[in-house]
């Protein structure tokens, strides 16, 4: 069945380095995906959404620069952490809308980023 | 930004009884939706409520959803240890984004 498989599960950089992670609709294509961050011990909070082909839609006070989202196919999302600092630890999960609106997501595994 | 508000924020109870947590939220929704998250884990989808409806079921599992309130409750039902986890809403809206509540930790003790 159509799921969202989401890489790494978890990393580890050192700060001032940039991480990219990846999440792949598999056997659907995803014209719209949305990236979360949780921080831990809180809910989960939007970040952007990505839009295949066009420039992504970041929430108030998500810096575009340092969370790079680039959405070239109908199969693959990538948000890129620049410059990581530690403040920027925490779990990363996308998720990608059914066709139908109103039948729960696929979301990926979730990624989570230890900045040290 | 979080569409609205949990509570309890952290419930203990022991295995059989209920557990019943309470979702607040501010706009209008096209769906509501309640996850379940163990520590350090990702998300797993319990049960999604569409705005034209009252209340679902799934299991040991009742959902309500009050549109006029601009609330929903889930209710487990005979808990588990294995239930230990938590609980987040979230509202949909017509495009697939979901704000999600500040969430409901449950502890379940044997």
């Amino acid at each position: 069945g159509a799921v969202v498989s989401q890489h790494p599960s978890w990393v580890i950089c050192k700060s001032g380095t940039s991480v990219k992670i990846e999440c792949r609709s598999l056997d659907f294509q995803a014209t719209t995906m949305f990236w979360y961050r949780q921080f831990p011990k809180q809910s989960l909070m939007l970040m952007a959404t990505s839009n295949e082909g066009s420039k992504a839609t970041y929430e108030q006070g998500v810096e575009k620069d340092k969370f790079l989202i680039n959405h070239a196919s109908l199969t693959l999302s990538t948000l890129t952490v620049t410059s990581a600092h530690p403040e920027d630890s925490s779990f990363y999960i996308c998720s990608a809308p059914r066709r139908n609106m109103n039948t729960e997501a696929f979301f990926g595994q979730g990624t989570r980023l230890t900045v040290v | 930004s979080q569409q609205g508000e949990e509570d309890p924020q952290a419930l203990s109870i022991q295995e059989g009884e209920n557990a019943t947590m309470n979702c607040s939220y501010k706009t209008s929704i096209n769906n509501l939706q309640w996850y379940r998250q163990n520590s350090g884990r990702g998300l797993v989808h319990l049960i999604l409520i569409r705005s034209n409806e009252r209340e679902k079921h799934s299991g040991r599992l009742r959902v309500t959803l009050d549109t006029s309130k601009k609330s929903s409750s889930l209710l487990i039902t005979a808990s588990r240890a294995a239930d230990t986890a938590s609980y987040f809403c979230a509202t949909g809206d017509s495009w697939g984004k979901l704000q999600f509540g500040a969430g409901t930790q449950v502890v379940v003790t044997p």
